[in-house]
């Protein structure tokens, strides 16, 4: 089945500082989302984005599918970012929606 | 509110009991899942249902069985818990097929099983 790594696993933060999340899978994809899961355990929707570019606010999202990767880049981050990003994919033939190992965010003041 | 969501929020449990859990969506959405979240965060799908029909049953114990009375509705039931259930189950919906992002999953706030 496909393969769905994320890069880094941990990450740590200063208030005000940008960094981007990466998201590798190892076949054609019709579907990719970023997810937010908070320190309480709610996952957010971030983005839908299978291919292309989106942006919210200080959130902004890039899936290049030709090339298998999604990349996600928070800019001025706040320590109410903090958590852990997943991607998940689901595949052309329809397999299964998939999670990635996540990453882990810690924003410090 | 438009949403998915689950009751309860927290299940402790002996082992040995049955329980489930509800979800509910007002979404309007065809599909409904249920997620499995192990202790390292890890995420994996253990059901899908359209309308009401299971179209994914992945490598799920047999104890586990979900219940779909309409398709705003797709409940969990867990028999003869084990302490490796516990977990954080998460519900989630997608819209119907002729939708433009008729794949984009949205999820419920979960649910937290302890089994002791």
């Amino acid at each position: 089945g496909i393969q769905v790594e994320q890069s880094p696993p941990d990450l740590i933060l200063q208030e005000g500082a940008n960094s981007t999340l990466r998201c590798n899978f190892s076949d054609s994809v019709n579907n990719l989302q970023w997810f937010h899961q908070n320190p309480w355990g709610q996952l957010i929707n971030l983005f839908y984005i299978p291919s292309g570019t989106k942006q919210n606010g200080r959130l902004s999202a890039t899936t290049v599918a030709t090339e298998r990767y999604s990349l996600l880049y928070i800019s001025s981050s706040q320590t109410t970012d903090s958590g852990v990003y997943f991607c998940a994919v689901e595949t052309n033939y329809g397999q299964n929606f998939v999670f990635g190992p996540g990453t882990r965010l810690s924003v410090l003041p | 509110d438009t949403a998915v969501s689950q009751t309860p929020k927290y299940l402790v449990t002996q082992m040995g009991n049955d329980k489930s859990i509800k979800c509910e969506q007002n979404l309007g959405h065809d599909t409904m899942y249920w997620y499995k979240q192990d202790s390292k965060k890890f995420l994996k799908i253990m059901f899908s249902y359209n309308n009401k029909e299971l179209i994914i049953n992945e490598t799920v114990p047999n104890r586990f069985s979900p219940k779909s009375p309409d398709k705003a509705h797709l409940n969990l039931h867990i028999n003869s818990l084990e302490l490796g259930d516990s977990a954080v189950y998460f519900c989630a919906s997608s819209p119907d097929i002729f939708s433009l992002a008729h794949n984009e999953q949205f999820f419920g706030p979960g649910t937290r099983l302890t089994v002791l």
